[in-house]
């Protein structure tokens, strides 16, 4: 069966400190893996995407970049923190070349990133 | 563009009444709509779907939506609320550009004793 991994859980970091948040996916191949942040009272808003290796979609504009080094591999990053950078962030996975329509969304138990 | 509405960030009911959370869409183009759950400090978990067919769709955990073009709104019900229901929802349309969802705003539901 298919299982989704994000680490760390929780996190605290200071502001101008760097991030490195890893997902990884077992038990699927060439998977879209997409990078969502939930802050309080917005809802989830979709930062990145990616249908392949290398290839990675920017949704909004931010301090943040992703990167795809391996097919089931997706890392979310920043090199320097900003307090606004603080969400709950949610690593998500579906199969590709499935649309959306018929394949949902599974996600990850996400990561709680606290700048101070 | 396509987007969802949800009416009420937060919906308070007692044990064993009816759910009612509600979800308006705007779309161009006939939707793909989704329910999905969050439960505290976890990821999402989809709930049901609605993509072509029959407008009543049912779920897990009893829940079920309909899809109203009509109203454009795809309402989640559940008949009688339970303890374990406690969560957040959300509400969800597929963005055909991209292979993406975007989603609605939440709406956190608390059920008392």
């Amino acid at each position: 069966s298919q299982t989704i991994h994000q680490w760390p859980a929780t996190l605290v970091q200071p502001v101008g400190s760097p991030l490195s948040l890893e997902c990884t996916v077992e038990g699927t191949s060439n998977p879209n893996l997409y990078w969502y942040r939930q802050a309080a009272g917005r809802g989830l808003q979709l930062l990145f995407y990616s249908i392949g290796i290398g290839q990675i979609s920017s949704e909004v504009p931010q301090n943040l970049s992703a990167s795809r080094p391996q097919d089931r591999q997706f890392i979310l990053s920043s090199k320097k923190l900003l307090l606004s950078d603080s969400g709950f962030y949610l690593c998500a996975w579906s199969n590709r070349g499935a649309r959306l329509s018929n394949s949902p969304l599974h996600f990850g138990n996400g990561t709680r990133l606290t700048v101070t | 563009a396509q987007s969802v509405t949800q009416l009420g960030s937060h919906v308070s009911v007692s044990e064993g009444a009816l759910v009612l959370l509600r979800c308006n869409y705007s779309s161009s183009v006939p939707p793909y709509l989704f329910w999905y759950v969050q439960y505290p400090n976890q990821g999402l978990q989809l709930l049901l779907k609605y993509t072509t067919g029959a407008t009543l769709v049912k779920g897990i955990n009893g829940f079920e939506a309909e899809f109203k073009k009509s109203e454009t709104s795809f309402h989640l019900t559940k008949p009688s609320a339970h303890m374990s229901d406690a969560a957040e929802y959300f509400c969800a349309v597929f963005t055909g550009g991209g292979n993406k969802l975007t989603f609605g705003t939440g709406t956190q539901l608390k059920v008392e004793l």
